[in-house]
């Protein structure tokens, strides 16, 4: 089945500063990858995903890209701030399944 | 989100009992899902159904069993054949098709007595 490994566990940047995730996956027939964000105690939030056929996507602050050919994809955060604290997660899906499969999450502490 | 309802919110089991965890959703999404969250580990997933009446075991099933008899309704239940229940569960439903966003719930903590 899809493994999906993120990298790394723990950031910790400055507020201002951009922070970086990076996940990868097995599956080659993998086509969603979305991202959820979760603070502590509270539900994960959809916060951007990306699909197949797009190699990068944007939402003011925050842009994802996907590298096929490497099977890995990162989530680019920018201008962080300290409401940027949370628990972060990269996902992977394919069109056989409509499971997620997860990364095991990169806790993300800025400090002003 | 508002459409996904989880309760009761802290749940205690006793040895050998078992217990259901309520999940509804007025979202009329046909999909819906039970995750497992342990410390450091990320979700799991325990069982999806993406119609009524049916639904498929997830990676981390043993001890657990589903029901989806209306749309809106995906209870789970931990059986005592579930030797390390004590975790944070959440449920989520999506819309028609792969691939649709899910939406999470504000989940349920199982602790054991």
């Amino acid at each position: 089945g899809e493994n999906v490994e993120q990298h790394p566990s723990t950031l910790s940047v400055q507020e201002g500063d951009s922070a970086v995730i990076k996940c990868t996956y097995s599956d080659s027939a993998s086509n969603y990858f979305p991202w959820y964000k979760q603070e502590l105690g509270k539900r994960p939030q959809l916060i951007i995903d990306i699909r197949s056929n797009v190699g990068e996507k944007k939402d003011q602050r925050i842009a994802v890209t996907l590298n096929k050919t490497a099977k890995h994809f990162s989530l680019h955060i920018t201008e962080t701030q300290p409401e940027d604290s949370a628990v972060y997660f990269c996902a992977a899906s394919t069109n056989s399944g409509y499971a997620l499969n997860f990364g095991k999450g990169t806790s993300l502490l800025v400090t002003p | 989100d508002g459409g996904i309802t989880q309760s009761p919110k802290y749940l205690f089991r006793k040895e050998g009992q078992n217990v259901t965890l309520s999940c509804e959703q007025n979202l009329n999404h046909d999909a819906m899902y039970w995750y497992r969250q342990d410390p450091g580990q990320g979700l799991r997933l325990i069982y999806y159904s993406q119609i009524v009446n049916d639904f498929q075991k997830g990676d981390i099933a043993e001890g657990y069993s589903v029901s989806r008899e209306k749309k809106e309704s995906f209870p789970l239940t931990v059986t005592s054949a579930q030797k390390n229940p004590t975790a944070f569960y959440l449920c989520a439903s999506s819309g028609t098709g792969a691939n649709q966003p899910q939406h999470f719930g504000d989940g349920t903590r199982l602790s054991i007595l």
